[in-house]
């Protein structure tokens, strides 16, 4: 059963910068398939449930146009993870930060496997 | 700049009672269109995708419909365990993707 599971830090400096981890496991070789994308979606009580970018095997990357000046996902292939960094943090950025698996193929972009997703709370 | 709006924001109703949720994109969409249910605590868990395609182990009771900019999600019988906030997501185009702010279904 493939799972899906966020690391690093709940606490955060305004104006510092984030850290999270995905690592994936059980996945059967879905990490290294054309047919996934790995992204980043978080969600605060204003805002719902926001994209923040996907990444594939391949290390294409895609990031919402909204964060996309302070966000950096990357992919470590060697140890099943993909990783998202957020830069300038402010108390806007509190969040759920959730990794999930997301499928590739056209018309169907949607997320099929969510790790539990980690609080982050931006404070001095 | 595209948009995913839902309604109602909340609705409250009797186990058995059909609900009714409904999602509009800004722009057309054609079928691609997925609905999450979300629990307090808890990560989305996927519902239906293609706007009418049950996903694996989804109870019957739940369906979708709809193409264009106008989708639906139907609990023909609501049950108490149905009880959760339920989002609609474009599933058109990537880059972006897009949910829409999610309606809160409670049992009376």
């Amino acid at each position: 059963q493939l799972q899906v599971q966020e690391s690093g830090p709940r606490l955060v400096k305004p104006s510092e910068t984030l850290s999270l981890i995905c690592t994936v496991s059980g996945d059967g070789g879905s990490f290294s398939s054309n047919n996934y994308y790995w992204g980043w979606i978080r969600q605060s009580p204003g805002r719902g449930l926001e994209w923040i970018g996907s990444i594939n095997y391949g290390g294409n990357i895609y990031y919402d146009p909204s964060l996309k000046s302070r966000v950096t996902i990357s992919v470590d292939r060697p140890k099943n993870q993909f990783s998202l960094k957020v830069n300038s943090m402010t108390a806007a950025d509190t969040a759920v930060y959730f990794c999930a698996r997301q499928s590739a193929v056209i018309g169907h972009y949607y997320f099929d496997y969510w790790g539990q997703g980690t609080l982050v709370t931006v404070s001095s | 700049d595209f948009q995913m709006t839902q309604s109602p924001s909340s609705v409250s109703a009797s186990v058995g009672d059909r609900v009714t949720i409904t999602c509009r994109a800004s722009q057309p969409i054609s079928t691609y269109l997925v609905w999450y249910q979300q629990k307090p605590g808890k990560a989305p868990n996927l519902l239906i995708y293609t706007a009418s395609t049950l996903y694996s182990g989804v109870p019957s009771r739940f369906s979708g419909s709809g193409s264009g900019t106008d989708f639906t999600l139907t609990i023909s019988s609501l049950q108490p365990e149905d009880s959760a906030t339920y989002y609609c997501q474009q599933a058109n185009t990537f880059p972006p993707l897009k949910f829409g702010g999610g309606t809160k279904v409670e049992i009376k």
